[in-house]
């Protein structure tokens, strides 16, 4: 069964600080990676996606990917009280539906 | 606003009842799926849709069944609910240009 972990948490980090969010997946075979933000009580919300090796950079976020190890992170920089929530890294399988296996999320909160 | 579309938003339902999660997107999106999600368990597909007229099971399909009536609606049906499947559910459709997925709000259902 195909497998994503999450660094479980629950993570604080001082406001300005820079979050690091880890998660390793179990299939090579795995095409994208994402990370989704969720709110409590809210519907995750895509914040980025990665296809290739390396880093990618939007706003304050950076998503890294490393396909030999199978691991991919996110680094917030600058994270804001706004940034708490809870935050799942999502594995796409390959296929005509590429549906998406979830880890079980980190929860983030940053302290002002 | 366009958009994936949940109904009902919460549902309390005794042992052995059965409803029907509504599920519809105007985004014309070949690809819908449902997942549950419970406490510590991250985001878990139930079913999935590549595409109108096909539906496929997930990592969690028993006790449920779905339909995929036409390419905009996806419904999913408890047809004997069991305390175990008291759970948030999300609908979500995939846009065939990128991988990211949009999520609906959510239905909050307890199976008492």
């Amino acid at each position: 069964q195909k497998e994503v972990e999450q660094n479980s948490g629950p993570l604080s980090v001082p406001e300005g600080a820079i979050a690091s969010l880890n998660c390793t997946y179990s299939d090579r075979g795995s095409q994208s990676f994402f990370w989704y933000r969720q709110y409590s009580g809210k519907s995750p919300e895509l914040i980025m996606s990665i296809y290739s090796n390396g880093d990618k950079e939007d706003g304050r976020f950076t998503a890294q990917l490393n396909k030999a190890s199978q691991y991919v992170s996110l680094l917030i920089r600058d994270s804001q009280p706004s940034d708490s929530a809870t935050y799942l890294c999502a594995v796409s399988e390959s296929g005509s539906a590429r549906q998406l296996t979830f880890g079980s999320g980190t929860q983030l909160t940053v302290l002002p | 606003n366009a958009g994936v579309t949940q109904t009902p938003k919460f549902q309390v339902l005794k042992t052995g009842q059965s409803m029907t999660l509504q599920c519809a997107q105007d985004m014309n999106h070949n690809s819908m799926y449902w997942y549950r999600q419970d406490p510590g368990m991250g985001l878990r597909l139930i079913y999935y849709s590549a595409s109108e007229g096909t539906t496929d099971k997930g990592e969690v399909p028993n006790g449920y069944n779905v339909s995929r009536l036409n390419k905009r609606e996806f419904s999913l049906r408890l047809e004997s609910a069991a305390p175990s499947q008291t759970s948030v559910y999300f609908c979500a459709s995939r846009d065939e240009k990128g991988d990211g997925y949009t999520f609906g709000s959510g239905t909050r259902l307890t199976v008492v």
